[in-house]
């Protein structure tokens, strides 16, 4: 079955420094791949999107790199302040034939002063 | 623009009750999706509409029953409420072409629900 594994240990890093996670999927071929953002009591808010053909896309500190040979895709967080203390998603799809999108579990990130 | 907004936002049930989650988005998307997060699973989807009339199962549909008679509703009907539902709801919508493609789902801020 389709599997995404997220980092479910929490990530500490020092202020200043870039944060790296990890998004791992297996006996799946998405078509894209998307990063979201979750704050403690809200809802995930999308960050950024790339496609199966695409190698790396950025936006202001974030970039994130899809690679579909190890099926791995990397979401790194350049000058990393405390306020990018949160949960983080990745999300596959639309598996094929519908529009469904698989959600990882997340990893919760925080950044120290 | 409200963006996607759900209610209530906290419910208890007594094993047994029936309830229905609110969604309503004003962006005039045609995708809207529930999903469920539990501790250490991630978001489960539920059930999906591609449209007015139009729904579909996702992984996790048993206990639960949709409708979408308009384009901004779609309310999440919990049948007889089980200690298993206990769990943070989320509704999210989408446009098909947005992006390119990649369906950028837009969520509400959630609702937690504990059955006894």
């Amino acid at each position: 079955s389709q599997k995404i594994e997220q980092n479910s240990e929490a990530l500490n890093i020092q202020e200043g420094k870039t944060a790296t996670l990890t998004c791992n999927y297996t006996n799946y071929s998405p078509a894209y791949l998307q990063w979201y953002r979750q704050d403690p009591g809200r809802g995930p808010v999308f960050l950024l999107l790339i496609r199966e053909n695409e190698k790396e896309k950025r936006k202001e500190r974030l970039k994130v790199t899809f690679d579909t040979t190890l099926k791995q895709s990397l979401f790194h967080i350049t000058a990393s302040q405390p306020a990018d203390s949160a949960t983080y998603l990745c999300a596959l799809g639309p598996t094929s034939g519908t529009y469904k999108y698989i959600f990882g579990t997340g990893t919760r990130l925080k950044v120290l002063a | 623009n409200a963006g996607v907004t759900q209610t209530p936002k906290f419910q208890v049930l007594k094993t047994g009750q029936s309830m229905t989650l609110q969604c309503a988005q004003d962006m005039n998307h045609e995708y809207m999706s529930w999903y469920r997060q539990d501790p250490g699973m991630g978001l489960r989807l539920i059930h999906y509409s591609v449209g007015a009339g139009i729904t579909d199962q996702g992984e996790v549909p048993n206990g639960y029953n949709v409708s979408r008679s308009t384009t901004e509703d779609f309310p999440l009907r919990l049948l007889s409420a089980a200690p298993s539902q206990t769990s943070v709801y989320f509704c999210a919508s989408s446009k098909p072409g947005l992006a390119g493609g990649g369906n950028i789902q837009y969520f509400g801020a959630g609702t937690r629900l504990s059955v006894l």
